[in-house]
């Protein structure tokens, strides 16, 4: 499974979007980019993944970029309840024996 | 829908003791998973079930950390003797198996504390 690089730490303003890149510069054909977060004391929460195409869901959208080699998760209205570790992760899928594998993550701090 | 179950949340063992974890996946999730995650590191995964047989053990410490999901339902993670290095969250994790989207659901996982 691809390497991916993410910043350490961010910052977010309450009620802005907030933006989360990604690099996965050696990302294959087939493999997918996962987002989980992890809020202080719980287990990690699925958010969204995709292969090419950008998605959107109730929580998030991911944008990936043509060359597949990064993207960007957008949390559209940031609350303080969404300060947490955010963990992008490349891996094939489930049925190729893709593994769920975390890296450090980026802490993002939504503050008022 | 009830989540993945895990017990006990805390326990605090001294060196050399043992300890065991327990996870109840949710109902009809064939793959279960154990990760450790240090403090400020992210989960590492430990062991790999697909219903009752495991699928990958390549990074479980198997001098001391045993796990066993006997009837394909629940699973119980052992550490014996722990070591002041184990002292980590235990989290379960479960997903469909075959035909999901990759999705793993996650437990609020099991501290331990290795004194």
């Amino acid at each position: 499974d691809a390497k991916t690089t993410q910043p350490t730490s961010m910052d977010c303003a309450e009620g802005r979007a907030a933006n989360l890149p990604c690099n996965h510069s050696t990302i294959s054909g087939n493999e997918y980019v996962y987002w989980y977060r992890q809020i202080h004391s719980q287990g990690p929460q699925y958010i969204i993944h995709g292969l090419k195409n950008n998605e959107t869901n109730e929580m998030a959208s991911l944008i990936i970029t043509e060359d597949r080699k990064s993207s960007t998760l957008i949390l559209p209205h940031a609350t303080l309840r969404d300060t947490a570790v955010y963990y992008c992760i490349v891996r094939v899928a489930y049925n190729q024996g893709g593994k769920l594998i975390f890296g450090q993550g980026t802490e993002l701090s939504v503050k008022p | 829908e009830a989540g993945v179950a895990q017990s006990p949340r805390y326990k605090i063992i001294e060196k050399r003791q043992s300890v065991a974890f327990w996870c109840n996946p949710i109902s009809g999730h064939a793959t279960l998973y154990w990760y450790q995650q240090i403090l400020g590191q992210g989960p590492k995964l430990l062991i790999q079930f697909q219903n009752n047989g495991v699928v990958d053990d390549s990074q479980l410490p198997k001098d001391r950390f045993s796990a066993e999901r006997l009837k394909g339902v629940d699973s119980t993670l052992k550490i014996q003797p722990a070591k002041l290095e184990d002292s980590a969250v235990y989290l379960c994790a479960s997903s469909l198996g075959h035909g999901s989207t990759g999705e793993l659901f996650f437990g609020e996982g099991s501290r331990l504390t290795v004194l």
